[in-house]
């Protein structure tokens, strides 16, 4: 089993609908959870991170975490075109610093207008 | 703007070549790394540096080295380039060794 686990999609949604993008992890004692955005042919670049369960919004996006289920989810509401991207889960451990953090292999993201 | 300049953009070297990617930042951030992409492997960790003087090993480090003399350079050295070497490297830094990474805008090498 992959430490980190993401639906690498593609996934298509309808112009203003809600996105959602699920990752899975398998260490219990992970911390912090992250949400990278990546263009084709461009840089990842942070979203959203989230440490407590339970749901972070920031804007259109909501991050949701469930520490008992082991899975993190972003959430894209009212979906634009703009929004269509890969977008990278990436998980730490508890008691280590980022050079534990694992990524995902990313869910690619096409809104459809 | 402040952020991490990489250089080059793009190379394409022969194997057995020796190179040098640059990466630098200018946000004073304390930890750095560098990580390569590659199709269905997503991104792996080479090497990285908690502070300036000191670095450590990543999932893939060999064939790989790295040096961090003072905050905000960072460069990644392949000794003898091998095909399978050939990635999209990016380097990236962040506040303390917990905080978000920021990365810098990558370099494309093929190794030939």
């Amino acid at each position: 089993q992959k430490e980190v686990e993401q639906n690498s999609g593609p996934l298509s949604v309808p112009e203003g609908a809600i996105a959602s993008l699920n990752c899975t992890y398998s260490d219990r004692g992970s911390q912090s959870f992250f949400w990278y955005r990546q263009y084709s042919g461009k840089s990842p670049e942070l979203i959203m991170f989230i440490y407590s369960n339970g749901d972070k919004e920031d804007g259109r996006f909501t991050a949701q975490l469930n520490k008992a289920s082991q899975y993190v989810s972003l959430l894209i509401r009212d979906s634009q075109p703009s929004d269509s991207a890969t977008y990278l889960c990436a998980v730490n451990m508890r008691g280590f610093g980022n050079e534990k953090l694992t990524f995902g292999t990313g869910t690619r993201l096409t809104i459809i207008p | 703007i402040a952020g991490i300049t990489q250089a080059p953009t793009s190379q394409i070297l022969a194997a057995g070549r020796r190179m040098t990617l640059r990466c630098t930042q200018d946000m004073r951030h304390n930890a750095m790394y560098w990580y390569r992409q590659d199709l269905g492997l997503g991104l792996r960790l080479i090497h990285y540096s908690n502070t300036a003087g000191t670095t450590g090993k990543g999932e893939v480090p060999d064939g790989y080295s790295v040096s961090r003399a003072n905050t905000d350079d960072f460069p990644l050295t392949l000794a003898s380039a091998v095909p399978s070497q050939t990635s999209v490297y990016f380097c990236a830094s962040s506040g303390n060794i917990n905080s978000p990474l920021h990365f810098g805008n990558g370099t494309r090498l093929t190794v030939t």
